[in-house]
């Protein structure tokens, strides 16, 4: 059964710094795309960044970009998203997911979601 | 960026009966090689979302066949043949075309009436 189980979110004052983390199991992680979506309190869902299965290749929201990092360990079946500089709309519900994108399936789909990691952004 | 626009807001449904959600982007979604890079995506209450129809209209694994997508380019619809009670939730439609970014419509919260 395929688990991506996220941890590292809390409570961190504007312009701080959060590393989340994504467990994945279950899967050949090192096989797959993978992705961070974001949901604000009571909002919809925003994409945020993605990595390629070998981590060469990387993405991000304008929003987001030059602030954040998404990275990879393959080794340990991980996946990172460093945050810096972080704002008070940066406070959201983080979801990491795997692509089933491959060459039958030509389109990033998001097939399994985490639980959700929770970052607020507040003094 | 592409913009996907889902109507309605909100959509009350008595169990039994059907219901649809359309989506429609600022750009069509219909790629050279034939497939429509939409999705759709159900949140339940307290859950994280879960992917319900790819390329626009193939059903993801375990996905009851009372879920169908259709369309084509710019307008797509989900529709429900009979809503039940366990269908509750927000639905989002997403584009992978033109990307980045991936995105996806505001939501549509499915209620029972």
């Amino acid at each position: 059964e395929v688990q991506l189980v996220e941890s590292g979110g809390g409570l961190v004052q504007p312009g701080g710094s959060l590393r989340l983390s994504c467990a994945a199991s279950g899967l050949t992680f090192s096989s797959y795309w993978m992705h961070w979506v974001r949901q604000a309190p009571g909002k919809g869902l925003v994409w945020v960044a993605r990595i390629s299965t070998d981590g060469s290749r990387t993405s991000y929201a304008d929003s987001v970009k030059g602030r954040f990092t998404i990275s990879r360990d393959n080794a340990k079946n991980t996946l990172f998203l460093q945050m810096n500089s972080l704002r008070a709309e940066d406070t959201a519900v983080y979801y990491c997911a795997r692509d089933l994108q491959s060459v039958v399936l030509p389109a990033a789909i998001l097939d399994y979601w985490g639980q959700g990691a929770l970052v607020t952004v507040s003094s | 960026d592409v913009v996907m626009t889902q109507t309605p807001l909100s959509l009350p449904v008595t169990p039994g009966d059907p219901a649809s959600i359309s989506c429609r982007s600022s750009q069509s979604l219909l790629h050279n090689n034939g497939y429509n890079y939409l999705d759709w995506y159900v949140q339940k209450p307290g859950q994280s979302p879960q992917l319900l129809i790819y390329l626009g209209s193939n059903r993801a694994s375990g996905v009851p066949d009372r879920f169908s997508g259709s369309g084509s380019g710019t307008y797509f619809t989900l529709k429900i043949s009979r809503v039940e009670a366990e269908d509750v939730g927000v639905y989002y439609c997403m584009q992978a075309l033109q990307t980045p970014p991936l995105t996806f419509g505001g939501g549509t919260k499915v209620e029972i009436k």
